[in-house]
């Protein structure tokens, strides 16, 4: 199975700052077919279930704020929360879709400063 | 809009059987890939199982091959896992999620709100 790590495992940041978590995947997870990274992240807050933020690395869902953004490929992505909200408090997993299990990073706990 | 809401967990003993169920609304339930996530306390979620659109097409994690089986009945909107033999291991809140029309990528963009599941004697 593909394993992803993500780093760091938890983060404090000051209202209105710059949270960047990192995510890094055991082998390729670009397709070469169609240039895509099968690559996704969720928001969960406690209580709920995963939300679904990014997909194809760097691709917005649908309502998703645009002080969320994705980057990277291959094997090295970023989510990146551009101006931290009060909102934004969660625990944040990156996701390969490119094979079944779809296996899923060990999260990263995103708080307030 | 979309819905989707589990129901049947709760407390079963070590080599026990349960049956979800996960009712859709809100879409062209037959339109969709299904699946089947479970998630441990303080763990990070965990695929289960996969349908295509009329269940001719079903995947498995290693980890409950044999014991679970998904399936469903588009006539109610309906999807379903039967877990048989349970573990102390399969303790979770699983939920069913939907997958992007017509994919059967591992890709999950709507979840319900989850049915805890606890084996335990």
């Amino acid at each position: 199975d593909i394993v992803m790590t993500q780093s760091p495992d938890s983060l404090a940041v000051s209202l209105g700052e710059r949270a960047t978590i990192n995510c890094k995947s055991s082998q390729n997870i670009l397709y070469s077919s169609n240039n895509k990274n099968s690559l996704a992240w969720y928001q969960q807050k406690p209580g709920q279930p995963p939300r679904l933020l990014i997909y194809g690395a760097s691709a917005r869902e649908s309502g998703v704020p645009d002080r969320f953004g994705g980057s990277g490929s291959g094997t090295d992505f970023t989510l990146t929360i551009s101006s931290l909200q009060a909102e934004d408090v969660a625990v944040y997993y990156c996701q390969q879709y490119y094979d079944t299990p779809g296996t899923f990073g060990q999260g990263t706990k995103v708080e307030i400063k | 809009e979309v819905q989707l809401v589990e129901s049947g967990g709760g407390l079963v003993q070590p080599g026990g059987s349960l049956r979800l169920s996960c009712a859709v609304s809100g879409l062209t339930f037959r339109n969709y890939w299904m699946h089947w996530v479970r998630q441990a306390p303080g763990k990070g979620p965990v695929w289960v199982a996969r349908i295509n659109s009329d269940g001719s097409s079903i995947t498995y994690a290693d980890s409950v091959k044999g014991r679970f089986t998904i399936s469903r009945d588009n006539a109610k909107n309906t999807l379903y896992v039967q877990m048989n033999s349970l573990r102390a291991e399969d303790t979770a809140v699983y939920y069913c999620a939907k997958g992007q029309v017509g994919s059967s990528m591992v890709l999950f963009d709507r979840w319900g709100q989850g049915t805890q599941v606890t084996v335990s004697s």
